[in-house]
């Protein structure tokens, strides 16, 4: 069955510092990946994706991840983060086994913590 | 205004009732989701579907039914609650390039 191992579950971090959250899939089929970014007490939003074509995309908030195929890796960077970046950050993969009808298999999470 | 929204936000019910949790989209999205939220799980599928009138099990269905009669609506339904539905339950729709845009969510307690 398909799975997202998301590798940290809490990551501190100091403001205007660099961050990367990472996040692994298995899967030997063609894959979609998503970062989803949750804020206390709200729903799930989309900060980007990954169907096909550059390995590099961009999101919002200044956020990046790049898709390895090689090492099925997903990994969401910000160069430097601000105190509104405190949130609960999702990796998520949809297609493939046990996910063909487009439902997202999702990662347990990881919250991420700017400090002053 | 465009968007999914659900309701109620927040219910609190006891061990043996039924509960309706509703979601409504405008976008006429065709694919429509449930998920929970729990502690130490992440966010696990209930159940989804693909149009009006076809639904399917996701990975943890036991204890909810689901209905839609129309494509705006996706009602998750509790049939007799239980203490482990005690949850965060999030509805979402499915863009054509697969993005899912979630609502804001439902916090149901069972006492």
């Amino acid at each position: 069955a398909q799975s997202v191992t998301q590798l940290d579950s809490q990551v501190p971090v100091f403001e205007e510092a660099p961050v990367e959250l990472r996040c692994n899939y298995s899967s030997s089929v063609s894959v979609y990946l998503f970062w989803y970014v949750q804020y206390p007490n709200q729903g799930l939003q989309l900060l980007l994706k990954y169907l096909s074509g550059s390995t590099l995309v961009k999101g919002i908030n200044g956020f990046e991840a790049e898709f390895n195929k090689s090492q099925t890796s997903f990994h969401l960077r910000k160069p430097s983060v601000h105190i509104s970046d405190t949130a609960e950050y999702f990796c998520a993969v949809s297609g493939g086994y046990g996910g063909s009808q487009g439902n997202l298999i999702f990662g347990k999470g990881t919250k991420l913590s700017v400090k002053p | 205004d465009a968007g999914i929204t659900q309701s109620p936000r927040y219910k609190i019910t006891e061990t043996g009732r039924q509960v309706t949790l509703m979601c409504h989209q405008t976008w006429s999205h065709s694919y429509m989701f449930w998920y929970r939220q729990d502690l130490g799980h992440g966010l696990r599928l209930i159940y989804y579907s693909a149009a009006a009138d076809i639904t399917d099990k996701g990975e943890v269905p036991d204890g909810y039914v689901v209905s839609r009669s129309k494509t705006e609506n996706f009602p998750l339904t509790l049939e007799s609650a239980t203490r482990s539905q005690t949850s965060v339950y999030f509805c979402a729709s499915r863009t054509p390039s697969y993005e899912q845009y979630f609502g804001p969510g439902t916090r149901l307690t069972v006492t």
